[in-house]
């Protein structure tokens, strides 16, 4: 059963505007949530983090937002970049490991 | 010089062959984790290790066999390779309990014919 979801395959947006990537979880267990960046043949990146008793983290041009009454993040990337375009993870820290959704493809065009 | 890397980077290989694919970092991590991608699925978490002397499976541990050489060494085998382990293999570092960020190294493409 999977406890973290991503249930946007992809994702276009033009440069300038607002993307919004969405992720929900299941387990209220989950102490910490993070956003990964992928590019093609690259590692996985670390982006922003957001504790479980957070409800917003701002780093620059990306932003992290928790409801956990919905157990439901988001993160906004305000302008959106050609440069952002990648895959994007979520992932919830529990037990120290990390558990990862399905990724979201997002596409900024100029 | 990258902190976490993986060798080899590209491997085509047949059912039934044993392969090793091999994590060194220069961190000095003591956290050091296997995961595969698959399209669609995301990483899942193969096996993953706290210290030189923990391993731990992961939520699909089957088929695969880790070793942990050193503190900055960790290496997954596939005792015999089969088809749908076809995917992309990732090894990642975390510093320890405080931390939740984990590196990751550039990942291996891995093919079984």
């Amino acid at each position: 059963d999977q406890q973290v979801k991503q249930n946007s395959p992809s994702l276009s947006v033009q440069e300038g505007r607002i993307s919004i990537l969405n992720c929900d979880y299941t387990n209220s267990m989950f102490d910490y949530f993070l956003w990964y960046k992928k590019y093609p043949a690259e590692g996985p990146t670390f982006l922003i983090s957001i504790s479980s008793i957070k409800d917003k983290n701002e780093d620059g041009r990306f932003t992290v937002f928790l409801n956990k009454s919905a157990k439901h993040l988001s993160l906004h990337i305000v302008p959106s970049q050609p440069g952002d375009s990648a895959v994007y993870f979520c992932a919830a820290s529990w037990t120290g490991k990390l558990i990862f959704g399905q990724g979201t493809e997002l596409s900024v065009k100029p | 010089d990258a902190d976490v890397t993986q060798t080899p980077r590209n491997r085509i290989t047949k059912t039934g062959k044993r392969i090793m694919l091999e994590c060194s970092q220069t961190k000095g991590h003591d956290r050091m984790y296997w995961y595969r991608q698959d399209p669609g699925l995301g990483l899942r978490l193969i096996y993953y290790s706290f210290d030189v002397k923990d391993i731990n499976k992961g939520e699909i541990s089957d088929g695969y066999s880790v070793s942990r050489q050193a503190q900055a060494k960790f290496s997954l085998s596939l005792e015999s390779a089969i088809p749908n382990q076809t995917a992309l293999y990732f090894c990642a570092t975390r510093t320890g309990p405080t931390y939740n960020e984990q590196f990751f190294g550039p990942g291996t493409r891995l093919t079984v014919l």
